[in-house]
């Protein structure tokens, strides 16, 4: 129980594109999830807290008009990363929590590697 | 502000050589504190939860404890598939969010 998938895998996109990351909680309802972004040899770093229905919440120092993120229902949270650019090149990795599942509850998805040319 | 680190950075260990990786915590309260597992180019699998200073938890060759201001991810007789960055993290009470540390990357040489 409790899988989030995350979807695509890899992705290369262009300069100035646009690419969309998706994550899906698979048998759980999840009213918050979570978007990361890791760097080679680094840990992940909390961009934004992604809330059903509502306005996501942003970490400070990340742009929320580049890294837009859409949780519109219970089971898939969206980011899109807009106009790209090689700095954008990164590892994106979603979580959710499943509230129901106590300790278990931070799942996270297998990761996004998106490379900007 | 709440704070995590982890040491060390990297440990390097022959198969069966035991050993402990430590991760020390600053958070106003304590909710939770977490042990992941990543392997490269996946995301992080969860290992542990401790809520109390004085837990213990164990898996297989790994075994978690916490005190108050820190928390330790020992390994006991580790095998060649358990070298992956091992991440901790806390979580504030009335918080959501996670913070991590820098992790731990360690590899078992055969």
């Amino acid at each position: 129980g409790a899988v989030v998938s995350q979807h695509p895998s890899r992705v290369i996109c262009k300069s100035g594109t646009s690419v969309k990351i998706e994550c899906r909680s698979l048998d759980f309802q999840a009213t918050t999830m979570f978007w990361y972004r890791q760097f080679p040899k680094q840990s992940l770093m909390l961009m934004a807290t992604s809330n059903e229905g509502s306005k996501a919440t942003y970490e400070q120092g990340v742009e929320k008009d580049k890294f837009l993120i859409n949780h519109a229902s219970l089971t898939l949270s969206t980011l899109t990363v807009t106009s790209a650019h090689p700095e954008d090149s990164s590892f994106y990795i979603c979580s959710a929590r499943d509230s129901a599942r106590g300790e278990y509850g931070y799942t996270f998805g297998s990761g996004t590697r998106l490379t900007v040319v | 502000e709440d704070q995590v680190t982890q040491s060390p950075e990297a440990l390097r260990l022959q198969e069966g050589e035991s050993s402990s990786l430590n991760c020390s915590y600053t958070v106003s309260g304590l909710r939770g504190l977490f042990w992941y597992r990543q392997d490269p180019g996946k995301g992080p699998e969860f290992l542990f939860t401790l809520y109390s200073a004085g837990e213990e938890k164990e898996k297989e060759r790994l075994k978690a404890t916490l005190t108050k201001k820190e928390s330790f991810l020992h390994i006991t007789a580790p095998k060649p598939e358990d070298s992956a960055t091992y991440l901790c993290a806390v979580q504030a009470p009335g918080a959501q969010k996670l913070v991590f540390g820098q992790g731990t990357r360690l590899t078992i040489n055969p």
